[in-house]
């Protein structure tokens, strides 16, 4: 059983670049999530997706900020024209019911 | 605003000894409450889920909820110094919405 992984585990930008990460789910979960997590803060909810449907929208996810699950299986995170403030760890959870399992994150460093 | 809380410590606890997190939310209508542990660096974990009222316990942990109080604590016993760790109180809100409310986490430390 092969958990959550997530591509890339580091990145390193300069502010005003896109980035875009990718998230590969447990491969029986139809729910995937993202969550942002910066230094001393629990994960904040950012969106969420069952099969290929994006059924959730945080508030903190801004127009800059756009995810796609386009076969219900891995899904990406895309931040256009980056800011130092999108520094921190991206979190990919996904589940078949209620408990959510996360992958090792991608920790995005904007310079 | 819906939230989580948890006293941020950090919490020392000897080891061998019983170590009490908790943790309280202000949405009534939650429904499914999750304790992950979180190694720094790393990503969290899931230790235990609970979704009603009463103890529940799996190996050393045991996980204590209480609606009406809107409570919910985690108690880890004979506590090792690999338990060292940061640990995260995560609630489903509820009213539809999937995505879980963490608080900021309790960072434990095992004393050898």
């Amino acid at each position: 059983d092969t958990g959550v992984s997530q591509d890339p585990r580091h990145k390193i930008t300069k502010r005003g670049q896109n980035v875009t990460f990718r998230c590969d789910p447990i491969s029986e979960h139809n729910r995937l999530y993202w969550y942002r997590q910066t230094l001393g803060q629990g994960p904040e909810f950012l969106t969420y997706f069952q099969n290929e449907a994006q059924l959730e929208k945080s508030r903190l996810l801004s127009d800059r900020f756009s995810a796609e699950r386009p076969k219900g299986s891995f899904s990406t995170l895309e931040i256009q024209r980056t800011e130092q403030g999108d520094s921190a760890m991206y979190l990919c959870a996904s589940s078949h019911q209620e408990t959510q399992y996360f992958g090792p994150g991608t920790r995005l460093l904007v310079l | 605003q819906k939230e989580v809380e948890q006293n941020s410590g950090p919490l020392s606890v000897p080891e061998g000894a019983i170590a009490s997190l908790n943790c309280t939310y202000s949405d009534r209508v939650s429904q499914s409450f999750f304790w992950y542990r979180q190694y720094s660096g790393k990503s969290p974990e899931l230790i235990m889920s609970i979704y009603s009222n009463g103890d529940k316990e799996d190996g050393r942990f045991t996980a204590q909820l209480n609606k009406a109080s809107q409570y919910v604590s985690l108690l880890i016993r004979d506590s090792q110094p690999s338990d060292s760790a940061t640990y995260l109180c995560a609630v489903n809100m509820g009213g539809g919405a999937d995505g879980l409310t963490f608080g900021k986490g309790t960072h434990l430390i095992i004393q050898p």
